[in-house]
């Protein structure tokens, strides 16, 4: 069974205090992996996919890295404004095409 | 700007009365998704189309019906909203096609009274 779990459930950090959102996965079949970010009561913002263990993508002070069994979401020197939930997301080839698994997130906080 | 619109932003019905959500896209993709999302919980995917293809998830209750007129519009229709309804409902596309982006709108708070 496809699955995805996300870890920590909350992220408090202090501005400039980098860290790392992980996001484990079992799939059958890898048909990307997905990072969004989500603010409170809007919908989710795409930011990442990735579609191979070894690939990176970075966009301003988040670096999103894949391996077979897990992703993470590195941010280097966060601000405030950073502060959201961020979901993980897997397209599996295992069941129907375009589906979307999504873990349950991270609510990061980033204090000044 | 090619988006995703979902209208209304906020949606207010009483139990049992009929409701229905509406999404609308710009970008010309062939799947539209509608999920439903409840306070710290994971977006939990109703249906989608392929076109005109409708696909209804298992677990989806017959209480949640959906219609796409055409490539650029689709709407979710609650027919008899409990208060277990009470969520945000999210619109999303994308392009079929393996490992596709879905983009998704702003959303739809419903609060059922």
């Amino acid at each position: 069974e496809d699955q995805v779990t996300q870890s920590p459930e909350a992220l408090r950090l202090q501005e400039g205090e980098s860290s790392s959102l992980n996001c484990s996965y079992t799939v059958s079949g890898l048909r990307g992996l997905f990072w969004y970010r989500q603010d409170p009561g809007k919908g989710p913002e795409f930011l990442f996919t990735l579609y191979s263990a070894g690939e990176e993508k970075e966009k301003e002070r988040l670096k999103a890295t894949l391996t077979k069994k897990e992703s993470f979401l590195h941010i280097t020197a966060p601000k405030p404004e950073d502060s959201a939930t961020y979901l993980c997301a897997l397209g599996s080839g295992g069941s129907t095409l375009g589906r979307l698994y999504f873990g349950r997130g991270t609510q990061l906080t980033v204090w000044p | 700007d090619a988006m995703v619109i979902q209208n209304p932003r906020y949606q207010v019905t009483q139990f049992g009365k009929p409701v229905t959500l509406s999404c609308s896209q710009t970008l010309n993709h062939n799947v539209m998704y509608w999920y439903q999302q409840k306070s710290s919980q994971a977006p939990k995917l109703l249906f989608h189309y392929y076109d005109k293809d409708f696909n209804n998830e298992a677990d989806t209750p017959d209480n949640f019906q959906s219609r796409r007129p055409n490539t650029s519009f689709c709407f979710l229709d609650i027919r008899s909203p409990g208060l277990g309804d009470a969520a945000m409902y999210l619109c999303a596309t994308s392009k079929e096609e393996p490992g596709g982006t879905q983009y998704f709108g702003p959303g739809t708070r419903l609060l059922v009274l």
